[in-house]
């Protein structure tokens, strides 16, 4: 079992409301990312990290932002929650690049209202 | 532009029976291939991982093959259990990976075990 967690596993919330969704994990992983999962389709990468202080944007256009103040958390805001928004988050941390292994966190799941 | 297609989209088989999924890739060249296993609401969880030169690689019931030639592998199950129900997806990484940026995923074949 890996040693990546995400908060909250299922989440519903009105139009225009600003959400964080949390990630962390326990490994001392520097490399982190968020992916988008819609029902039935493949994951897109919408943000990653190399480390402390380093953000990246994804393949997929994304209104969320993410921050890497500490190396175990990399959360994921979204300023203004719309409809369009709701879809399944899942974050992911590797030890080295992505190339190596990857550990999935059990993932978000966004209804925006 | 890098590819990887996944077959059947859907598979329903009883329990005890075989399967193999396939995956098509047009990724080259590339450095690993990956299968996942993703319960329903649930993050991917590894399966196989493997390298250009690899051709097959086990993990219990499951075994992986590769042909880097026809750019093609599969994944055999052996003796389905219901919790075999999931949605399996295939992963490759293109070689010269920008971390972070290089995985290209499948969309995944949904198995359902039936008893």
């Amino acid at each position: 079992e890996a040693d990546i967690y995400q908060t909250p596993r299922y989440l519903v919330i009105g139009t225009g409301k600003k959400i964080t969704l949390e990630c962390s994990q326990t490994m001392g992983h520097d490399k982190m990312y968020w992916y988008q999962q819609d029902p039935g389709m493949e994951l897109h990468l919408i943000h990653y990290s190399y480390g402390v202080n380093s953000t990246e944007k994804g393949d997929l256009s994304s209104e969320s932002t993410v921050s890497r103040i500490r190396t175990e958390h990399f959360p994921l805001t979204l300023e203004s929650a719309r409809p369009s928004h709701t879809s399944q988050y899942l974050c992911a941390s590797s030890e080295f690049e992505l190339g190596t292994e990857a550990f999935f966190g059990q993932g978000t799941r966004l209804t925006v209202v | 532009k890098n590819q990887v297609e996944q077959s059947p989209q859907s598979l329903i088989i009883l329990e005890g029976k075989n399967c193999t999924l396939q995956c098509n890739y047009t990724v080259s060249p590339f450095s690993n291939l990956r299968w996942y296993k993703q319960d329903t609401g649930r993050g991917p969880v590894s399966l196989t991982i493997m390298t250009f030169s690899e051709n097959t690689k086990s993990n219990g019931r499951y075994t992986a093959t590769l042909d880097a030639d026809t750019k093609q592998s599969s994944l055999h199950i052996t003796a389905s259990q219901l919790s075999d129900s999931a949605s399996y997806i295939c992963v490759v990484t293109p070689a010269l990976n920008q971390a972070g940026t290089a995985l290209i995923f499948g969309k995944g074949t949904t198995l359902s075990v039936s008893s």
